[in-house]
């Protein structure tokens, strides 16, 4: 089914331990974007990469980094997991032109311990 | 100051009846999109409608629509006909710039609302 692939679904890590979350989409969108969603809250953009080649930070950028290693893949990394990190991060995508939105993907639960 | 506004935490509506959840934004571009997504409790984010900022016309998508009033700088989302299944969150996301960029402009949440369908 074409959408947008996050790996894995839920994670635990203890707090110092490095991780990579994984998003794969294959609708051929330019643009790609990393969100965090804490409880009672919305969600805030932590990168994004408007297109192949190029990444920008977003409302929450410490503490991650990210890569868009082709068209379809943009990974976050966490260097050193803080228990402040705990969160549901969810990978979208977009094509900039479409009007029906982004599309996301079903999110990544972490907890840091 | 916030750019998404979504002033009910939770809303309780009657099963078959009509609700609305308020959203108000602040914005300074003339172009922008606004959009509603429901999260229900399995997580994942569904699009539901989209309003741009040029569009006369009140978006309208099956049981939801969008009450556009540019000059309040608000986009309401009306739900007719209350189903159990619209038990969920509901967000009120932006996005500024106009339609046809480079896709740059990532999208703005609100806080959200949580809407619990009672039989």
């Amino acid at each position: 089914n074409a959408g947008v692939t996050q790996t894995p679904k839920f994670q635990v890590l203890k707090t110092g331990q490095s991780m990579t979350l994984q998003c794969a989409q294959d609708m051929n969108h330019n643009s790609m974007y990393w969100y965090r969603q804490d409880p009672g809250m919305g969600l805030r953009l932590i990168y994004y990469s408007a297109s192949e080649g190029t990444t920008d930070k977003g409302e929450v950028p410490n503490g991650y980094n990210v890569s868009r290693l082709n068209k379809r893949e943009f990974s976050l990394r966490l260097e050193s997991a803080a228990p402040s990190q705990t969160s549901v991060y969810f990978c979208a995508s977009s094509d900039g032109s479409q009007t029906r939105g982004y599309t996301f993907g079903s999110g990544t639960r972490l907890t840091v311990v | 100051a916030q750019k998404i506004t979504q002033t009910q935490p939770g809303m309780f509506v009657q099963e078959k009846e009509a609700v609305t959840l308020d959203c108000t934004y602040d914005t300074s571009d003339q172009s922008y999109g606004l959009f509603w997504y429901k999260q229900p409790s399995s997580g994942e984010m569904i699009f539901l409608i989209y309003q741009g900022s040029y569009d006369e016309q009140n978006a309208t998508e099956g049981r939801y629509s969008l009450n556009f009033q540019k000059a309040r700088k608000s986009a309401n989302l009306v739900i007719s006909a209350s189903q159990l299944g619209d038990s969920a969150m509901y967000f009120c996301a932006m996005r500024e710039g106009n339609r046809w960029d480079t896709g740059r402009r990532a999208l703005t949440f609100g806080s959200g609302t949580r809407l619990q369908v009672q039989p």
